[in-house]
């Protein structure tokens, strides 16, 4: 079965410095991986996502994510935080050999940036 | 772009009740639609894949006599909470996937409050 585990329930970063919010899963076969923000209140957008190809992905509001298949991770990443990008983050990941197109979610890691 | 439309966005019943939301895909068809719901400060989970023209398939631990969802056309499923308790309040969120000219895109809905009173 698919997993994804996002092991921080909580990041703190002070604006203007980098920021990574991690994630791994498991999944037999070739995954499908996603990042999603969600703001209070409202539904999910998505960031990023990893099919195939470079393992460094390039997404939305300046984010971007490492694919690495030995550590099975797909960090978030930014170079810069805002305190704008303070939200709720989820991992999610897709497909593999038993997986079809249902996405299973991580937990969520709520990332909070200071002024 | 493709977008998913949820209608409503936020609902109030009064226990025992029914109450009906409804996941639309907007230009595009949506062969297979899921379901997930959301408590306060917790992840997606899944409840349910939904296909066009066939039963809907439960996750485990979900109940298909409370949870009924209908795809009866390739752009609209629809979950119905029947006799709804106050602790079916929750946020539901549906997503559709988009056809293999789409790339088989996922797309989500902004969501459904229902709270039950």
């Amino acid at each position: 079965a698919q997993s994804v585990a996002q092991p921080e329930d909580q990041v703190n970063v002070a604006e203007g410095n980098p920021l990574t919010v991690k994630c791994t899963y498991s999944v037999s076969g070739n995954p499908y991986l996603f990042w999603y923000v969600q703001y209070p209140n409202r539904g999910l957008q998505f960031l990023l996502k990893y099919i195939t190809g470079d393992n460094l992905v390039k997404g939305s509001y300046g984010f971007e994510a490492e694919f690495n298949k030995s550590q099975t991770s797909f960090h978030l990443k930014k170079p810069s935080a805002l305190v704008s990008d303070s939200a709720l983050y989820f991992c999610a990941v897709r497909g593999g050999n038993t997986g079809g197109f249902k996405t299973i979610f991580g937990a969520g890691t709520r990332l909070f940036v200071k002024a | 772009g493709a977008v998913v439309s949820q209608h409503p966005s936020w609902v109030i019943c009064k226990s025992g009740t029914s109450v009906k939301i409804e996941c639309r895909s907007l230009d595009f068809q949506a062969t297979t639609m899921f379901w997930y719901r959301q408590f306060p400060k917790q992840s997606l989970m899944l409840m349910a894949t939904s296909n066009e023209g066939s039963k809907a398939t439960y996750e485990q631990g979900v109940e298909k006599d409370k949870f009924l969802i209908n795809h009866a056309s390739l752009t609209l499923s629809t979950l119905t909470v029947t006799s709804a308790h106050p602790e079916d309040s929750s946020f539901y969120i549906c997503s559709a996937r988009g056809n293999r000219e789409a790339g088989n895109t996922i797309y989500f809905g902004e969501g459904s409050w229902l709270t039950v009173v």
